[in-house]
């Protein structure tokens, strides 16, 4: 099946910092997210970027399907970023959805 | 309230007993997924519904039971509870996103707030 992974899987950055997460995938997709999990444990989307560019304040991602993989940017950090972000995408022709191991950030004040 | 809830959020329970995990959301999103998340193994699908009477397995089934008789309701049933169910279970819903290529995909999805379920 799809394989995902993620890189790094810990990162540690001051406040203020500029940041960019990485997810690979194996084969083709037609959907990928970008989940921030919170530190009480909330899942929280912030990107359905099966492609192309999108931006949200200061987060933004990139989905470059072809090559497969996808970005997530975090610029300017602050202490509320810290947690872990997953990228999800569906199995190839099928419904299932499986997802990265994440990236844990830590935002140190 | 509108949006993806489930209960309990937080569970104890022995060996051998069973537990159900409800899940309620208000979007009528056709389809709706039961997650766990542990450490080291990120979050794992257990099950998924594309619509109401419509289950399948996911990638991890065994020792779990599922059903959509009604949209909005999806509960997660553990059978006979085991030491190895102690995870956190995440409820999500997404609705049909449409049709292309023969590969039916879907928007993106939401979750619910997790239940905490403890088996001793």
């Amino acid at each position: 099946g799809i394989q995902v992974e993620q890189s790094p899987p810990d990162l540690i950055l001051q406040e203020g910092a500029n940041s960019t997460l990485r997810c690979n995938f194996s084969d083709s997709v037609n959907n990928l997210q970008w989940f921030h999990q919170n530190p009480w444990g909330q899942l929280i989307n912030l990107f359905y970027i099966p492609s192309g560019t999108k931006q949200n304040g200061r987060l933004s991602a990139t989905t470059v399907a072809t090559e497969r993989y996808s970005l997530l940017y975090i610029s300017s950090s602050q202490t509320t970023d810290s947690g872990v972000y997953f990228c999800a995408v569906p199995m190839n022709r099928d419904d299932k959805i499986i997802f990265g191991k994440g990236t844990r950030l830590h935002i140190l004040p | 309230d509108a949006g993806i809830t489930q209960s309990p959020r937080y569970k104890i329970t022995e060996t051998g007993r069973q537990v159900t995990l409800m899940c309620h959301q208000t979007w009528s999103h056709s389809y709706m997924f039961w997650y766990r998340q542990d450490l080291g193994h990120g979050l794992r699908l257990i099950y998924y519904s594309a619509a109401a009477d419509i289950t399948d397995k996911g990638e991890v089934p065994d020792g779990y039971v599922v059903s959509r008789s009604k949209t909005e309701n999806f509960p997660l049933t553990l059978e006979s509870a085991t030491r190895s169910q102690t995870s956190v279970y995440f409820c999500a819903s997404s609705a049909l996103g449409g049709q292309g290529a023969s590969i039916l995909f879907y928007n993106e999805q939401f979750f619910g707030p997790g239940t905490r379920l403890t088996v001793l």
